[in-house]
């Protein structure tokens, strides 16, 4: 069964390092998100991409976040200079249709911890 | 103003034992309500995706309740196994324009203890 899959897992990093999550979404999807979730708390949206270029974001998506496609299967999430408070899992997910009516596919997700 | 609330935070029934979990929402206009299981440390695997004019859609031992006249959602686990602890998220889409359509409950975490 196709999947999402994210690298790394876990990360550990500095305050004020840059950190790169990797993600290679379902093969044939179109539209790709990252979503992250602090302990404890929901799932928030951070951002949609489609067509090679964003097509939402949400306030969390500041300038310290950027993503891109590098290449025909990855898509990837960079945070410039992490703060304490991105500590979170990181979750990238696909869908083949956007919006309100496609089902969406979940990676495992990319722990990030910023000490 | 869009929310999800998920009923109860957390819950301990014995295996083989029946629970319902509940979610209310108040997001508008709906478009669908979906149940995922998260196993903790992973993903959201989805569980059902449920229409306005879909009133119960089970998947094996799961079984969704919706009613969209008073904004509430159940998940119902029968013959609950181990494997079935995890936090179950009710995620609650919006008809409109763009990808940020959906609202997250916070969950409710499950124990299933032998």
């Amino acid at each position: 069964e196709p999947e999402v899959t994210q690298t790394p897992s876990h990360q550990v990093t500095q305050m004020g390092q840059e950190v790169i999550l990797r993600c290679v979404p379902i093969s044939n999807h179109l539209y790709f998100y990252w979503y992250r979730q602090i302990l404890g708390q929901k799932v928030e949206f951070l951002v949609s991409f489609y067509n090679n270029e964003i097509s939402e974001k949400s306030e969390i998506f500041d300038d310290q976040f950027s993503v891109e496609r590098p290449d025909g299967s990855n898509f990837t999430l960079k945070i410039r200079s992490t703060k304490l408070e991105d500590s979170a899992m990181y979750f990238c997910a696909s869908s083949g249709v956007q919006g309100a009516a496609g089902e969406l596919f979940f990676g495992e997700g990319s722990r990030l911890t910023v000490l | 103003k869009n929310q999800v609330e998920q009923s109860p935070q957390s819950l301990i029934i014995l295996e083989g034992k029946n629970c319902t979990l509940q979610c209310n929402y108040t997001v508008s206009p709906f478009s669908n309500l979906r149940w995922y299981k998260q196993d903790t440390g992973r993903g959201p695997v989805s569980l059902t995706i449920m229409t306005f004019s879909e009133n119960t859609k089970s998947n094996g031992r799961y079984t969704a309740t919706l009613d969209a006249d008073t904004k509430q959602s159940s998940l119902h686990i029968t013959a609950s196994q181990l494997s079935d602890s995890a936090s179950y998220i009710c995620v609650v889409s919006v008809k409109r324009a763009g990808a940020n359509n959906l609202f997250f409950g916070t969950g409710t975490r499950l124990t299933v203890i032998p």
